[in-house]
């Protein structure tokens, strides 16, 4: 099955700590995304990648990291210092060709820091 | 980016058409109209997109108008499995800007 997977669907950090989300495609998609939803709102854009070793901030990067080593994976570490992170974040992959790609989203993980 | 502007809620009866509008005025000449929902707690699902001509597939058809300054999403017969949340994105090369969007309810 061609899709776009994340890992874990639900996690549970304590305040301080690291954690890192895992975000995997099979669709071989150059283009990957990561974002974050708060209760109620839509999504804001945290980090883009167009091609391997290449990514740029999006709206709200402040408080996270991604890296681009392999084209199917684009993990996104949430670090001590995002004063906020419990939220639901949505990974997305989108084939890069032009304008005229859809992307396809995962069914995101939901973090909790306590 | 260009920006879009939706309803922050709309009210639809089972089996009749759901008409959603969007208003994107600063739209540029290559930037494409993309449709998504999102079921509660769940990850978007792409719908529709569109560039200046209408658009139609099997779950929704797209209006743009002429001057591509707004657009209607329609669904022609929603169902309850249609409630959701309907995002109106411009854009967008490298990356899509999602706003707060439209909740859908179909009732009965």
């Amino acid at each position: 099955d061609g899709g776009i997977t994340q890992s874990p669907k639900y996690l549970f950090r304590k305040e301080g700590q690291n954690v890192t989300l895992s975000c995997e495609q099979n669709l071989n998609h150059d283009a990957m995304y990561w974002y974050r939803q708060d209760p109620g709102q839509g999504l804001r854009l945290i980090y883009y990648s167009q091609i391997v070793n290449d990514f740029q901030k999006g709206d709200i990067a402040e408080g996270y990291s991604v890296s681009r080593e392999k084209k199917e994976s684009f993990p996104l570490t949430v670090t001590s210092a995002q004063k906020n992170p419990t939220a639901f974040y949505l990974c997305a992959s989108r084939q890069d060709r032009g304008w005229d790609t859809e992307a396809f989203f995962g069914q995101g993980t939901r973090l909790t820091v306590v | 980016d260009a920006k879009t502007t939706q309803p922050p809620s709309m009210d639809c009866a089972e089996g009749r058409a759901a008409n959603l509008p969007c208003n994107h005025s600063t739209i540029s000449g290559n930037e494409y109209v993309y449709w998504y929902r999102q079921i509660h707690s769940q990850g978007p699902q792409y719908i529709i997109h569109g560039l200046k001509n209408n658009e139609t597939n099997e779950m929704a058809s797209l209006i743009i108008t002429e001057d591509r300054k707004s657009s209607t999403l329609i669904l022609p017969h929603a169902t309850l499995r249609d409630t959701a949340v309907y995002y109106c994105i411009v854009g967008g090369y490298n990356k899509l800007i999602f706003g707060a969007g439209t909740r859908l309810a179909v009732h009965p």
